[in-house]
């Protein structure tokens, strides 16, 4: 069993449409951060959280620490928002564990 | 400011070669890491510098990798003997410390051997 698992493993929505994507680890952690993977490979580092919610424009990122569980939100998604959505926590020696990944491809 | 560079960004080689990866991590951050990302998979990681301490080999898959880092600046990744199943993209990333801070990655290097 992975470490950091991610669902969905890819995902297609509509133009506007909410999107929620969800993380679940199993390891100890000391923060938790949604990466993103543009096509072009270049990665941007989105949320680093260790406890509730943060929010940056259309993008939210929660954490429930009890239940080891992360949701990226995007809200009114946009063509422009595809890309793959990478889950990775920091583990005890600081190095990222990092899940699969989402693909997310959003249609005009 | 300047962000995350390496060098270089593409580089074909031959089975057998020794290949030498760079990375200029952001001035100040002095946690540097290495990561591996063959097509088509999840992010893997290599190796972690921080500071003065002892790097943490951990994910090197086998002998013929190897990471250097001088002080708190380049770090260099050599791959010895390079084989088919090294081809691969390398990100390196730098924090501003070790543990819980946000990692800034470079643009990778596109490994391919031949």
């Amino acid at each position: 069993k992975n470490e950091v698992e991610q669902s969905p493993q890819n995902l297609t929505a509509q133009e506007g449409e909410f999107i929620t994507i969800n993380c679940s680890y199993s390891v100890g952690i000391s923060a938790l951060h949604w990466l993103q993977q543009h096509p072009g490979g270049g990665i941007v580092s989105l949320f680093m959280l260790s406890s509730g919610k943060k929010k940056h424009g259309r993008l939210i990122a929660t954490i429930n620490i009890q239940e080891k569980h992360s949701s990226l939100h995007i809200t009114a998604s946009h063509p422009r928002d595809s890309a793959v959505y990478i889950c990775a926590v920091t583990g005890s020696q600081g190095n990222l564990i990092f899940g699969k990944g989402t693909k997310l491809s959003v249609k005009p | 400011g300047a962000g995350v560079s390496q060098s270089p960004s593409n580089k074909v080689t031959e089975k057998g070669k020794d290949v030498e990866l760079r990375c200029d991590p952001i001035s100040g951050h002095t946690a540097l890491y290495w990561y591996r990302q063959r097509l088509g998979q999840g992010l893997e990681f290599l190796i972690y510098f921080q500071g003065n301490s002892a790097p943490d080999k951990s994910g090197l898959p086998s002998d013929r990798f190897s990471a250097e880092r001088t002080g708190e600046s380049v770090s260099t990744l050599t791959i010895q003997r390079t084989q088919q199943e090294d081809s691969a993209v390398y990100l390196c990333a730098s924090s501003f410390t070790g543990k819980a801070y946000e990692q800034y990655f470079g643009p990778g290097t596109r490994l391919t051997v031949t």
